[in-house]
């Protein structure tokens, strides 16, 4: 069974940098899937940020793009997002996620980890 | 890319059926069968329950299906339990390896 679990700072002063890892286990990350950031703000919906493919390459919400980047560590089994130049828009729970490549949905997802942008 | 659109809650008792709509627009959900459903209860993981439009991964009861018309995709829950009370959103493939969820949809079990 695959899991996912997600790690990083609880709470980002605004204007700073967001950066969360997700370390897949049971499944190597350098596998014919794809890996991605999803975030759900306080009482709000899903919001897909972007995803990985096993390839490296990256494509984002068109919304965030100017400010995330998601990169790959194999050597760890892990892949991380940088938000930059967070506000308090940016306070969300942020779940990482595998996706399958052929039928474009996410089978594998993380708890969640929940981001306070405040200073 | 816009969210889906989603109503907001949903209801039922027990053994009764709810259907939940996602509606999109031609760029997303009436333009691909990538249509997806998540079951989400607080402070858990998400999990899949219908991927393209109307596929059940293993394990999840036939109880869930899914269906789409249009610009519209729709889950249904037949033979509503308990354990079916949660917040439920679509997902849809946009093109150009983007994705787009829905609004979300609370179900209550009565």
């Amino acid at each position: 069974q695959v899991q996912l679990q997600e790690s990083g700072p609880g709470l980002v002063k605004p204007s700073e940098t967001l950066s969360l890892t997700c370390t897949v286990s049971s499944n190597s990350i350098s596998s014919t899937y794809y890996w991605g950031w999803i975030r759900q703000p306080p009482g709000r919906g899903l919001e897909w940020i972007g995803s990985m493919y096993h390839s490296g390459t990256t494509f984002y919400n068109p919304s965030l793009k100017s400010r995330v980047t998601i990169s790959v560590d194999t050597s760890k089994n892990q892949f991380s997002l940088k938000l930059y130049s967070v506000t308090a828009a940016d306070t969300a729970t942020y779940y990482c996620a595998r996706g399958n490549a052929n039928d474009y949905y996410f089978d594998f997802w993380g708890q969640g980890t929940l981001v306070t942008v405040s200073s | 890319q816009s969210a889906l659109t989603q109503p907001p809650s949903a209801s039922g008792s027990p053994g009764q059926s709810v259907t939940i709509s996602c509606t999109g627009t031609s760029s997303d959900v009436g333009g691909y069968n990538f249509v997806s459903w998540y079951q989400h209860h607080p402070g858990k993981a998400p999990k899949v329950m219908i991927y393209e439009v109307s596929k059940r991964p293993s394990g999840v009861p036939d109880r869930f299906s899914g269906s789409k018309s249009g610009n519209t995709a729709s889950l249904t829950v037949s033979g509503l339990q308990a354990e079916d009370e949660a917040d439920y959103y679509c997902s849809s493939y946009a093109g150009s390896n983007n994705f787009v969820f829905g609004t979300g949809t609370k179900v209550t079990v009565l």
